[in-house]
């Protein structure tokens, strides 16, 4: 599976964007970039996914290099509800049988917003 | 969204004795359910993939006859914790795809709220 590297920590002031970065150099042609985040004691949940072009959603936008080596998931006004980790996962859904629903889970992003 | 609920959400146990966990998926079918252990402070990793109807496959480390698996339904996937011992305490978190006719771009895994398991 293709890596990704994420910051183990970062900060954010209540309101204002966040924007989490993610590598991936080694991202195959058919792979979709995915973010989940966890928060405390929870199961991790969805937050978006693409595969070339910027994304948006309500809870976030997603922004894409144009060699896809790396992206960005951007919060637009943080709140102290978007404190959590949260995960850049590359997927590849045409991948053979089930395997190609797996999600292998890095470190993550340890995102703290302060009041 | 979709909803995966997770039952018990928390559970204390005596060494030796065996622990059932149940995951289902409350308004979708899944035809694959996925199960996670996470230790505190570390991140989710991948124990077994259940396919509904066939036996689980279970990654290199995990042993299957510890960790029973059954898929009986397309909205049911249950994991035995047998002979549980304190460094079976964790926190088990199971996931689910929905089944679709045919690839829509959708491409969302739903997670439960997971299950704290701790073993005295």
């Amino acid at each position: 599976d293709a890596k990704t590297t994420q910051p183990n920590s970062m900060e954010s002031n209540e309101e204002e964007p966040v924007h989490l970065p993610c590598n991936h150099s080694t991202i195959s042609g058919t792979d979709y970039i995915h973010w989940y985040r966890q928060l405390p004691s929870q199961g991790p949940e969805y937050v978006i996914h693409g595969l070339t072009s910027n994304v948006n959603n309500r809870m976030a936008s997603l922004a894409i290099a144009e060699d896809r080596k790396s992206s960005t998931l951007i919060l637009h006004r943080a709140t102290l509800r978007d404190a959590a980790v949260y995960y850049c996962i590359l997927r590849d859904p045409f991948g053979a049988g089930a395997g190609s629903y797996q999600l292998t889970f890095g470190k993550g992003t340890k995102l703290s917003v302060i009041p | 969204g979709a909803v995966v609920s997770q039952h018990p959400s928390w559970v204390i146990c005596k060494s030796g004795t065996s622990v059932k966990i149940e995951c289902r998926s409350l308004d979708f079918q899944a035809t694959t359910m996925f199960w996670y252990r996470q230790f505190p402070k570390q991140s989710l990793m991948l124990m077994a993939t259940s396919n509904e109807g066939s036996k689980a496959t279970y990654e290199q480390g995990v042993e299957k006859d510890k960790f029973l698996i059954n898929h009986a339904s397309l909205t049911l996937s249950t994991l035995t914790v047998t002979s549980a011992h304190p460094e079976d305490s964790s926190f088990y978190i199971c996931s689910a795809s929905e089944q679709l006719a045919s690839w829509s771009g959708r491409d969302e895994q739903y997670f439960g709220p997971g299950t704290r398991l701790t073993v005295t």
